[in-house]
């Protein structure tokens, strides 16, 4: 357990569905993160957040739509997705100061049907 | 693009240190090297990190050269469970609380009984 926690585990999506990933850290941090990990490929950043504050967009399709009420939650809202998009959807987290050491969750293995 | 090369693959014998090697000889001055480990399908786990000195925690031991150019990742026992893909990363700041992990394609440790 990191203290980092998503939900749900596993999706199954049509394309014309919606769907949101939801990210929770009890570890008092201020800065959550999204990131795709497709099969056989590195892990990609998606999105930054510091302070609920969007800080990084790497170019993300925008059937991606990101959002953060406060520096605990984060979520990943999912629409009209496309088959390429299944993938493992990682959340991670970090703290201000000290030791900024991102924390992982242990991910959403997403399959857009 | 991934600012460290790994080997793809490595065996190790159960009970015997692993050494897992990275090359980052592009690295700036304030960037940092972190390793995480990855079992299949999970998220990946913090290990260790550090700037120039040599580190060491409860999991494992991080050599980094004088030069920075190059570290190594220490298991002194590998046991059945260390069996995983480990990243080698720069870690570089976006500016205020947040920073960017880089990921590569890792290295595959299999330990074998």
């Amino acid at each position: 357990e990191t203290g980092v926690t998503q939900t749900p585990r596993h999706l199954v999506m049509g394309m014309t569905n919606k769907k949101s990933l939801k990210c929770e850290q009890h570890l008092g941090h201020n800065a959550m993160y999204w990131y795709k990990q497709s099969a056989k490929k590195p892990l990609e950043l998606m999105f930054v957040y510091n302070f609920k504050e969007q800080t990084e967009n790497n170019s993300v399709p925008s059937r991606f739509s990101p959002e953060c009420p406060n520096s605990s939650h984060l979520f990943l809202h999912l629409h009209t997705l496309q088959p390429e998009d299944s993938a493992l959807y990682l959340c991670a987290s970090s703290q201000e100061v000290g030791p900024d050491t991102q924390y992982f969750g242990p991910g959403t293995r997403l399959t857009v049907l | 693009d991934a600012k460290t090369t790994q080997p793809p693959s490595m065996d190790c014998a159960e009970g015997r240190a692993a050494n897992l090697p990275c090359n980052h000889s592009t690295i700036s001055g304030n960037e940092y090297v972190y390793w995480y480990r990855q079992i299949h399908s999970q998220g990946p786990q913090y290990i260790i990190h550090g700037l120039k000195n040599n580190e060491t925690n409860e999991m494992a031991s991080l050599i980094i050269t004088e030069d920075r150019k190059s570290s190594t990742l220490i298991l002194p026992h590998a046991t059945l469970r260390d069996t995983a893909v480990y990243y080698c990363i720069v870690r570089v700041p976006l500016g205020g609380a947040t920073n960017k992990l880089i990921f590569g394609t890792g290295t595959l440790l299999a330990v074998q009984p």
